[in-house]
């Protein structure tokens, strides 16, 4: 299996400053069709995930601007422009392009 | 708006079989743009993708999980299905329905216990 790796595990973070999160995987994510399937989900407290950002870099309808993910291969980085208090949760990562699909431990950022 | 919403009983038996469904609202089932799967979260844990089934019927199981896996799909009551035999301790979990990540259900926790 493919082995995401996330950090930091922790992000204490002052509101509207940045936050960003790597995530690493164990083997390249970019796919024979071209695409890197690299996703990013928010899971705020007793909620379902949502998703982010998929293929590395396309956020999902409706989630704020703020949020900006890049990278390629085997690192990817997910980027917070200002912290809001909305957005404290857990952060994961995931990887749509070898079976069987893997996410991240998790980062769980928080105010500072 | 797609709605996506798990359904099951909550409370399992060790080596019983855990059967879950998810019914689909405000879209179809039947497409070949999307894709259905079946993730679990044990409580204060990460995610495990189990399953994903494909336009057509197809499936792909976590091999961790590929002996006692069954996803399935009824078009008529616009449902996918998950069964998990033989089930311990460690298939305690939140249950999701999801329909290629972007959509998510509100989960369904299920607890293995005799």
């Amino acid at each position: 299996d493919v082995v995401m790796t996330q950090s930091p595990l922790s992000l204490p973070v002052t509101l509207g400053q940045p936050a960003s999160i790597s995530c690493r995987s164990s083997q390249s994510l970019a796919h024979s069709d071209g695409n890197t399937y690299l996703n990013w989900f928010q899971q705020r407290p007793g909620q379902s995930p949502r998703r982010l950002i998929y293929k590395v870099s396309t956020r999902d309808s409706g989630v704020p601007d703020r949020f900006s993910g890049s990278g390629s291969g085997t690192d990817f980085t997910l980027k917070i422009s200002r912290v809001e208090a909305e957005d404290v949760g857990v952060y994961y990562c995931m990887q749509g392009t070898h079976w069987p699909y893997t996410f991240g431990q998790g980062t769980n950022l928080e105010i500072k | 708006q797609l709605q996506l919403q798990e359904s099951g009983p909550g409370l399992v038996k060790p080596s019983e079989t855990l059967s879950l469904a998810c019914t689909v609202s405000g879209g179809s089932i039947s497409s070949s743009d999307y894709y259905w799967g079946w993730i679990r979260q044990p409580p204060g844990k990460g995610l495990e993708w189990i399953a994903t089934m494909y336009y057509g019927g197809s499936t792909d199981y976590n091999p961790s999980l590929k002996s006692r896996v069954t996803v399935s799909v009824d078009t008529s009551k616009s449902q996918v299905s998950l069964k998990l035999s033989s089930v311990t301790a460690a298939d305690t979990a939140m249950y999701y329905c999801v329909r290629d990540g972007g959509y998510w259900g509100q989960g369904t926790l299920v607890t293995v216990s005799s």
